[in-house]
């Protein structure tokens, strides 16, 4: 069946502008990630959506970053105002039941590059 | 102090060697654990899953020490495609899917 998709798969923006990222998660999953990856650096997570429950949102670096998760399925990850230092790869993953056992199948992600 | 740490490498080994890497973890909170497997500018894959018993795919082995909360992935036979960015990952919190991922060590077989 279909895997994770993002879009887009690279985008290139100003400083300044606002940028939204897409993920389609695996159809059936409830739980939904999202994580960055900078040059040469592990991941980040970033915001985790569980179900129905309030998102986890610990891991979103400044009130610039918001996501929403629409219908329990597609979600938007929204930077505004992007600066230099947000380039990096913007990975989805999702999994069945957003336990700490399961396994999570990410997207190919998005590469962003802040000019 | 990062969560998770790893020796970055990079492991060059020859064809046919046994490599180890090995993590720590700062959070003894921490139930799940995982290695995740990275190919050059593509996402991670679930390699296995670490129990603490000790569990063994094929000619990978992982092994978890909760007492020192480290984990260690051993490879043996190593293939010119076990190139790879080797992940070691925990989740974050109890019972969620909050995972906490080491900056992976690179591993590079030569023929």
């Amino acid at each position: 069946g279909a895997g994770v998709s993002q879009s887009p798969s690279n985008k290139v923006t100003e400083k300044g502008k606002d940028v939204e990222l897409r993920c389609d998660p695996i159809s059936g999953h409830t739980a939904l990630y999202w994580y960055r990856q900078s040059l040469g650096q592990g991941l980040e997570f970033l915001i985790y959506f569980q179900g129905n429950s309030a998102p986890d949102k610990s891991g979103l670096p400044s009130d610039r970053f918001s996501a929403e998760r629409t219908g329990g399925s597609v979600s938007t990850l929204t930077i505004q105002r992007t600066q230099q230092e947000d380039s990096a790869v913007y990975l989805c993953a999702s999994s069945f039941l957003g336990s700490s056992t399961d396994t999570q199948y990410f997207g190919p992600g998005t590469r962003l590059t802040v000019l | 102090r990062k969560e998770v740490e790893q020796d970055p490498g990079p492991f060059n080994v020859p064809e046919g060697a046994t490599v180890a890497f090995n993590c720590t973890y700062s959070n003894s909170a921490s139930q799940s654990f995982f290695w995740y497997r990275q190919d050059c500018r593509k996402e991670p894959k679930l390699l296995m899953s670490v129990y603490s018993s000790g569990n063994e795919d094929g000619r990978f082995t992982a092994q978890l020490n909760r007492a020192s909360q480290y984990i260690s992935l051993l490879i043996r036979d190593s293939k010119l495609s076990d190139s790879a960015t080797y992940l070691c990952v925990v989740n974050g919190r109890s019972n969620t899917g909050k995972l906490i991922f080491g900056q992976g060590t690179t591993l590079q077989v030569k023929p």
